[in-house]
């Protein structure tokens, strides 16, 4: 069945460093890419996404890469500030599917000052 | 900015009884889910509505669930007969496109006791 596979599940970094959280995803019909951030008893948000006729998108600090041939994709958050501390999910989809997101199981961002 | 939202923000209810959660999608979208998050885990896709009825749904979504559209305005998600395993938190979510942003509302914490 459809699956996405996220690692890790805990990330902690130093403010200022780069953090790094990486998905794989099992249907290869899959085109649309979302990463969600929440934060604790929040509701997910839109961080970036990526479609799959793109192999790179980037906003200010945040940047995702997708690998359709190897089915992952990354994001990438450069000099980190506490207040990205928070959950991340990666997500798919695929437009005959509705709209339906399958999600990563999560990682957990912390940002040390 | 226009919000999708939900209520009630926390339900408690016994085991046996039925609920109705209720939500509000943004009021041009055309798609619009349910999603569940048990703590500390994943997001978990149940159902997609579009055009008046249900495009796809999730083994989760079994014959306790139903959705509904009862104007123009309101979209729910009944549980006929809650179980402990049903206390989670419910978002709802709607999108104009079925590859673009979906725009999560702030969640209904269902706790079956």
């Amino acid at each position: 069945g459809e699956n996405v596979e996220q690692h890790p599940s805990t990330l902690s970094v130093q403010e200022g460093d780069s953090a790094v959280i990486k998905c794989t995803y099992s249907d290869s019909a899959s085109n649309y890419f979302p990463w969600y951030k929440q934060e604790l008893g929040k509701r997910p948000q839109l961080i970036i996404d990526i479609r799959s006729n793109v192999g790179e998108k980037k906003d200010q600090r945040i940047a995702v890469t997708l690998n359709k041939t190897a089915k992952h994709f990354s994001l990438h958050i450069t000099e980190t500030q506490p207040e990205d501390s928070a959950v991340y999910f990666c997500a798919a989809s695929r437009y005959n599917q509705g709209g339906k997101l399958i999600f990563g199981q999560g990682t957990e961002l912390s940002v040390k000052p | 900015e226009p919000e999708v939202t939900q209520t009630p923000s926390h339900q408690v209810t016994q085991m046996g009884q039925e609920v109705i959660l209720r939500c509000v999608p943004i009021s041009n979208h055309l798609y619009f889910y349910w999603y569940r998050q048990i703590l500390g885990q994943k997001v978990e896709f149940l159902v997609s509505f579009y055009n008046n009825e249900i495009s796809e749904k999730s083994e989760i979504f079994d014959d306790q669930f139903s959705v509904e559209r009862p104007d123009g305005s309101n979209f729910t998600l009944k549980i006929r007969s809650t179980k402990l395993e049903d206390s989670a938190m419910y978002f709802c979510a709607s999108n104009d496109g079925a590859l673009t942003e979906a725009f999560f509302g702030q969640g209904t914490r269902l706790t079956v006791v």
